[in-house]
């Protein structure tokens, strides 16, 4: 069975620190990992990685993958309150669309 | 707003009522899931949706009846449901396996 575990389960920083939120996961056929933001209802997408070693960023926000260790990160530098949020991590896998998700991450950024 | 529309925000029904939760997007999408998202657990995948033909049920119980009229229009059908049944309902759209879900806001369900 597909599997995706993130840790931290939460996460309590000031505003200026950097976070490190890690997904690691075990998939049959894995296709790609993303990474969504939560903060009220809505996941909203941040990335999606299919090559290992190679970094994607977004402003404060970066994730590389390492598909030999089936793991990835996610990276917020800086932190501000606006990043509190409930950061999910999910797998698809090569046959069929679906995602498999993770538990998430709840970022609290506190001024 | 992402794209993807979900009526109601909030419903709050009793074991016996029947109700129907709305999700619907206009970005040319032809896929479209239900799930579940419970406190402290991660989502759930219930229906997947391609071309308007239903690809996966993942082993929802048939109190809970998916509809997709077309691709542009996702429907949950929900009857004698159980209190274990509150949660985040939340529909999403891809446009094909290469891609990430746009997510909509959620329906948040309360059966008493």
């Amino acid at each position: 069975e597909d599997k995706v575990v993130q840790s931290p389960l939460s996460l309590v920083v000031h505003e200026g620190d950097t976070v490190t939120l890690n997904c690691s996961y075990e998939v049959t056929n894995f296709r790609s990992l993303l990474w969504y933001k939560q903060e009220k209802k809505a996941p909203t997408f941040l990335f999606m990685l299919t090559s290992s070693g190679i970094e994607k960023k977004s402003g404060r926000l970066s994730s590389i993958l390492d598909k030999k260790e089936l793991f990835s990160i996610l990276n917020i530098t800086a932190t501000q309150t606006g990043d509190s949020a409930i950061y999910l991590c999910a797998v698809g896998e090569t046959s069929g669309s679906r995602l498999t998700f993770g538990e998430g991450t709840q970022l609290t950024v506190n001024p | 707003e992402t794209g993807v529309t979900q009526t109601p925000r909030h419903l709050v029904m009793g074991m016996t009522n029947k109700k129907s939760l709305k999700c619907e997007q206009h970005l040319g999408h032809n896929a479209m899931y239900w799930y579940k998202q419970s406190a402290k657990k991660p989502l759930e995948l219930m229906f997947v949706y391609n071309f308007k033909e239903q690809t996966e049920n993942n082993s929802v119980p048939s109190r809970f009846s998916p509809e997709c009229p077309n691709s542009s229009h996702l429907f949950l059908h929900l009857h004698t449901l159980q209190p274990e049944d509150s949660a985040l309902y939340l529909c999403a759209s891809a446009l094909g396996r290469a891609h990430g879900y746009t997510f909509g806001s959620g329906t948040r369900l309360t059966v008493v």
